[in-house]
């Protein structure tokens, strides 16, 4: 299994709902991320998760709270967003933790795009 | 502050003709380059990397060439097909950014049969 699977692959919500992302990947990764991607933009960094822990968050709103249940599974849980939030996210996972951050091959998922209303 | 800029951000060629792509970096501690394709729909993925220690990479019709004085490198498509068409990312592990990988604008390819 060479994927990285993401569920749903579109979500919309309103600004007082409560809803999760859901990531899974079955190649044995110690890596997982989230991504933000407005249209026609590059994907923004916004957590990075090493042996389960949380190594990186790049100064992301608290109304998003990332959870690593365990090494297959990443969740990005979403509450009170705002309308500037739509986005598609996406998850990737690399093989090496972050002792090796920015040097890892990626495998990205094909995203979850978001529409809050 | 440290990034990546990436020309042109739309491209079109005729089905067999070659397509390059360009990116500068600022940082020149960057020691890792990655070019990566979305097409529609999906998510980007990885066609070719480059490390800091090596000038050029090739992978069938895909190549890419690295100048760490000037501080650019390039992906070379040659032989386009229509599924070439997509939008490719370029990207630099910039050190003055903690090792991150940093994204280029995107170019957007159209290969036109």
């Amino acid at each position: 299994d060479t994927e990285v699977t993401q569920t749903p692959k579109h979500l919309v919500m309103g600004m007082t709902n409560k809803k999760s992302l859901k990531c899974e990947q079955h190649m044995g990764h110690r890596a997982m991320y989230w991504y933000k991607q407005k249209a026609k933009k590059p994907p923004e960094l916004m957590f990075v998760y090493s042996y389960e822990k949380l190594s990186i968050n790049e100064s992301v709103p608290s109304r998003f709270s990332p959870e690593c249940p365990n090494s297959s599974l990443l969740n990005l849980h979403l509450h009170a967003l705002q309308p500037e939030d739509s986005a598609l996210y996406l998850c990737a996972s690399s093989q090496a933790g972050a002792t090796n951050f920015g040097a890892n091959v990626l495998t990205f998922g094909a995203g979850s795009r978001l529409t809050v209303l | 502050g440290e990034n990546v800029e990436q020309h042109p951000s739309t491209l079109s060629v005729q089905e067999g003709d070659s397509a390059v792509i360009k990116c500068t970096y600022s940082d020149s501690a960057s020691n890792y380059f990655p070019w990566y394709k979305q097409e529609l729909g999906k998510g980007p993925q990885l066609i070719i990397d480059i490390r800091s220690n090596v000038g050029e990479k090739k992978d069938q019709r895909i190549a890419v060439t690295l100048n760490k004085t000037a501080k650019h490198f390039s992906l070379h498509i040659t032989e386009t097909q229509p599924e070439d068409s997509a939008v490719y990312f370029c990207a630099a592990r910039i050190k003055a950014a903690g090792n991150k990988l940093t994204f280029g604008g995107g170019t957007r390819v159209l290969v036109k049969p």
